[in-house]
C-alpha cells in the first residue's frame, strides 16, 4: 500500500494568517491526490481534487500543488470556520490511502 | 436534493456481526461507486472498500477481506456494508462516500453521508 505522511500533525495560526500543509506519498502517485476538510462530528468535505482543483463551491482561499511524491495545501487567509483538521488523499491506486491528518486551530 | 442517509447507530458485543445502511436521493444511485470509509475514535481514515452499484462488483482493503461484505439493493437506492466477527477496535464511525466520476471509480469521493457510530463492546 501507499504510505502518506502529513507535516505538521497540528498548527495553530492567526485570522489571516497563510497557512501551509504538506503531504508526502510513499512513491509516484502523479496528480491522484485530494484534500478533504473535517470539523469535529462531522463527515469529511471534499475541497481539492487532482491536487489542484478546487472543488466547486468551496473558497478559493483554499488551493493545492504538487505531482510526483510531494504535495501542498495552503489557505491563503486563514478564517475562524477553517478550524479543522486536513487530509490528504491518494487514488493512484488502491487501496485510496489517507495521510494522518493535519489539526489546524486559531492561536 | 443530493444526499446519503445512513442508518442509525449501533451496539454490538464481539464476535457479532453489523450491517449499515446508506440511501440515496437525488441521483442515478447506479451511475456512482460507493465507498465505504471508517474512523475510530480520534483517528484518522480507513478506506475500507468500495461497490459499483451498477454491477454489484466490490473491491475490499485487504485489511478487511473475508470480513467485510459490500452489496446493494437498486430498486430502493441503498448500499450496505457488513462486518463480521466484529472487535473491539472496530469500534468507529463508519461513512459511506460517493465516487465523483460517472460510471467509474475515480477515488475522490464528492459527497459523504452523515456516518454510522458502531460501537463494539462485551
Amino acid at each position: 500500500d501507499i504510505q502518506m505522511t502529513q507535516s505538521p500533525s497540528s498548527l495553530s495560526a492567526s485570522v489571516g494568517d497563510r497557512v501551509t500543509i504538506t503531504c508526502q506519498a510513499s512513491q509516484d502517485i502523479s496528480n491522484y491526490l485530494n484534500w478533504y476538510q473535517q470539523k469535529p462530528g462531522k463527515a469529511p468535505k471534499l475541497l481539492i481534487y487532482d491536487a489542484s482543483n478546487l472543488e466547486t463551491g468551496v473558497p478559493s482561499r483554499f488551493s493545492g500543488s504538487g505531482s510526483g511524491t510531494d504535495f501542498t495545501f495552503t489557505i491563503s487567509s486563514l478564517q475562524p470556520e477553517d478550524i479543522a483538521t486536513y487530509y490528504c488523499q491518494q487514488y493512484d491506486n488502491l487501496p485510496g490511502t489517507f495521510g494522518p491528518g493535519t489539526k489546524v486551530d486559531i492561536k | 436534493q443530493v444526499q446519503l442517509v445512513q442508518s442509525g447507530a449501533e451496539v454490538k458485543k464481539p464476535g457479532a456481526s453489523v450491517k449499515v445502511s446508506c440511501k440515496a436521493s437525488g441521483y442515478t444511485f447506479t451511475g456512482y461507486y460507493m465507498h465505504w470509509v471508517r474512523q475510530a475514535p480520534g483517528q484518522g481514515l480507513e478506506w475500507m472498500g468500495r461497490i459499483n452499484p451498477n454491477s454489484g462488483g466490490t473491491n475490499y482493503a485487504q485489511k478487511f477481506q473475508g470480513r467485510v461484505t459490500m452489496t446493494r439493493d437498486t430498486s430502493i437506492s441503498t448500499a450496505y456494508m457488513e462486518l463480521s466477527r466484529l472487535r473491539s477496535d472496530d469500534t468507529a464511525v463508519y461513512y459511506c462516500a460517493r465516487d465523483r466520476e460517472y460510471y467509474d471509480s475515480s477515488g475522490i469521493f464528492d459527497l459523504w453521508g452523515r456516518g454510522t457510530l458502531v460501537t463494539v463492546s462485551s
